[in-house]
């Protein structure tokens, strides 16, 4: 079976330090990746999505930036983090079929102070 | 521009009664929903789904409902249970690019069900 896991579950950053999250699949090949984040009282909303190493796309501009350097890897990096980067991250995944359903790691709090 | 709309930030229902959870979208290009429910702390996990070419999808005590011509949908939960209270989130997906599929969610709705 396929499963997902993400990591650091908790992180509190100090403003200005750099930030990287990680996301690792397992039980599946070429998943299409994704990145979202939760801001509080805010919806999920989309950052980054991959569909193969190398190949990542950008959703909204920011100071983040992603990495897929393997085929079940894909990285959250920013070298310089702000204030407004807390949130609850989300890494996902999904595969070819014909639906629009994604799986849901656990999550990795950020706190910038 | 929010495409994705759910103007509920919370609901409560009491046990055994129905929970009705509402969406609106914009964007006529979506051509599946999903609903999406989630525990604090946690990565949402997947509900029940329906494609644009249905109007009704029932999975036990869930059942999803769609009205395209007022891009609108609605999940329905009978009878609510104590576990179900969660954060419930509205998604709609546009194919792209080949079989990647992007989700875009609203802010969901906030479900309290009491015992």
């Amino acid at each position: 079976s396929q499963t997902i896991h993400q990591w650091p579950a908790t992180l509190v950053q100090p403003v200005g330090s750099p930030l990287s999250l990680e996301c690792t699949v397992e039980g599946t090949s070429n998943p299409n990746l994704y990145w979202y984040r939760q801001a509080a009282g805010r919806g999920l909303q989309l950052l980054f999505y991959s569909v193969g190493i190398g190949q990542i796309s950008s959703e909204v501009p920011q100071n983040l930036s992603a990495s897929r350097p393997q085929d079940r890897q894909f990285i959250l990096s920013s070298k310089k983090l702000l204030l407004s980067d807390s949130g609850f991250y989300l890494c996902a995944w999904s595969d070819d079929r014909n639906t629009g359903e994604l799986f849901f790691g656990e999550g990795s709090r950020l706190t910038v102070l | 521009d929010q495409q994705v709309k759910q103007n509920s930030p919370s609901l409560s229902v009491q046990e055994g009664r129905i929970s009705i959870l509402n969406c609106d979208y914009t964007n006529s290009m979506f051509d599946y929903f999903l609903w999406y429910k989630k525990y604090p702390a946690e990565g949402p996990t997947f509900l029940i789904s329906i494609s644009s070419i249905k109007d009704k999808n029932e999975d036990g005590r869930f059942t999803v409902f769609l009205n395209k011509s007022a891009k609108h949908l609605s999940l329905h939960i009978v009878p609510s249970q104590p576990g179900d209270s969660a954060v419930y989130f509205c998604a709609a997906s546009v194919r792209s690019g080949g079989s990647n599929y992007k989700l875009t969610f609203g802010k969901g709705t906030l479900l309290t069900v009491n015992p």
